[in-house]
């Protein structure tokens, strides 16, 4: 399958500061990625979907200001979390679907865990 | 009524048991099924695809009830490897609908 793989694996960061997440796909080229957080024993909470070159869309009570997604290339998306609160502290998951405007089998990435103290 | 209903388990099987999973989803217009398989603190892996004719890899079988809305998972001669959360996951439209998952635990 498709190898999707994100930057850093974990995180440890003092409260206030910004964040950035990296997601890539390494043998194809990904139209849409998906942004998920997870929190500990619980489901896949998707956040927003984005297309290379337009601005993502966001799912309903995510912050756009706070949770800046940005996929500028078709292997590259990035997440920033702007100042970060403890709150925010969870298993941040990209996925990368290669179906232009659609979607096909999600492939996901190994997940960023962010600490925030 | 959640759009994607599983059954959060856990369920504690032996090995060599078999094990089945139900998932149900609300929206009539779903158009596409998935079992991904989660293992603790990692990313969701796609386990299989499920359609209406059934889908069948190893000993895994996964079939869909476009009438009942219904799919289900069923896992023959359960492995210790076997534990793990195995999500249900619906598409509708663009929209990719996760379950919460359903807790599998195999013992020796």
């Amino acid at each position: 399958g498709a190898v999707v793989s994100q930057h850093p694996s974990r995180v440890i960061c003092k409260s206030g500061t910004s964040v950035k997440i990296e997601c890539r796909s390494l043998d194809f080229q990904a139209t849409t990625m998906f942004w998920y957080r997870q929190f500990p024993k619980q489901s896949l909470m998707l956040m927003a979907t984005s297309n290379e070159g337009s601005k993502a869309t966001y799912e309903q009570g995510v912050e756009k200001d706070k949770f800046l997604i940005n996929h500028a290339s078709l292997t590259l998306s990035t997440l920033t979390v702007t100042s970060a609160h403890p709150e925010d502290s969870s298993f941040y998951i990209c996925s990368a679907s290669g179906l232009a405007g659609g979607w096909d089998t999600q492939y996901f990435g190994p997940g960023t865990r962010l600490t925030v103290l | 009524r959640k759009e994607v209903e599983q059954d959060p388990g856990p369920f504690n099987v032996p090995e060599g048991a078999t094990v089945a999973f139900n998932c149900t989803y609300s929206n009539s217009a779903s158009q596409s099924f998935f079992w991904y398989r989660q293992d603790c603190r990692k990313e969701p892996k796609l386990l299989m695809s499920v359609y209406s004719s059934g889908n069948e890899d190893g000993r895994f079988t996964a079939q869909l009830n476009r009438a009942s809305q219904y799919i289900s998972l069923l896992i023959r001669d359960s492995k210790l490897s076997d534990s793990a959360t195995y999500l249900c996951v619906v598409v509708v439209g663009f929209k990719t609908i996760f379950g919460a998952g359903t807790r599998l635990f195999v013992k020796a």
